[in-house]
């Protein structure tokens, strides 16, 4: 079964508005968790990470203003993006790092598919 | 320069066959893990497998092996007997460093089609 989820799994809303996105390990504490953005038929493309009870380390390129990232615990991280505009159309993607398990590996949420009118 | 590159953006198998996608990486880390995920129309990326940079054997997981050439810094995907629910967009993956917190890189994919 999934051991990540994220919600909401669509979303659409009004260009200016702001839309927040949840990322939840569901059996287990992740300290670190990840935010991708992909394209229609394109990779995914890593955002920032997001590290529980501290800043998040963004990537080259991504406002930091624009796309709030928040872990406030170790089963949730948030991302918000505030004054959304079309552009900002995408599928979101986040990822928890698991402790344990064969391959110490890092768990993916079935993506936020964001479209902004 | 490209930290995972995959050259197949489209392949075709017919049902029961097996296909290979291929996968070639660049690092100078001597330690790094390699994965493939496979991405459905649904959105969700799903571990298929994994292969550390010092494992000694191909890693296995079920129907998907992985072809491991470390000296030609390629990490194929093998699905054998590929079954209709396997047509999907497939991504090869690399995170080096032995940090599990360290980011993954992605390749372009490839989309594979299975056919009847």
């Amino acid at each position: 079964g999934a051991v990540v989820s994220q919600h909401p799994s669509r979303v659409i809303c009004k260009s200016g508005t702001s839309v927040k996105i949840e990322c939840r390990s569901l059996d287990f504490q992740a300290t670190t968790m990840f935010w991708y953005r992909q394209f229609p038929k394109k990779s995914l493309m890593l955002m920032a990470t997001s590290n529980e009870g501290s800043k998040a380390t963004y990537e080259q390129g991504v406002e930091k203003d624009k796309f709030l990232i928040n872990h406030a615990s170790l089963t949730l991280s948030t991302l918000t993006v505030t004054s959304a505009h079309p552009e900002d159309s995408s599928f979101y993607i986040c990822s928890a790092r698991r402790l344990t398990g064969k391959a110490d590996t890092q768990y993916f949420g079935p993506g936020t598919r964001l479209t902004v009118l | 320069a490209q930290k995972i590159t995959q050259t197949q953006p489209g392949m075709f198998v017919q049902e029961k066959e097996a296909v290979t996608l291929d996968c070639t990486y660049d690092t100078s880390d001597p330690s790094y893990g390699l994965f493939w995920y496979k991405q459905p129309s649904s959105g969700e990326m799903i571990f298929l497998i994994y292969q550390g940079s010092y494992d000694q054997q191909n890693a296995t997981e079920g129907r998907y092996s992985l072809n491991f050439q470390k000296a030609r810094k390629s990490a194929n995907l093998v699905i054998s007997a590929s079954q209709l629910g396997d047509s999907a967009m497939y991504f090869c993956a690399m995170r080096e460093g032995r940090n599990t917190g360290n980011q993954f890189y992605f390749g372009t994919g490839t989309s594979l089609t299975v056919i009847p």
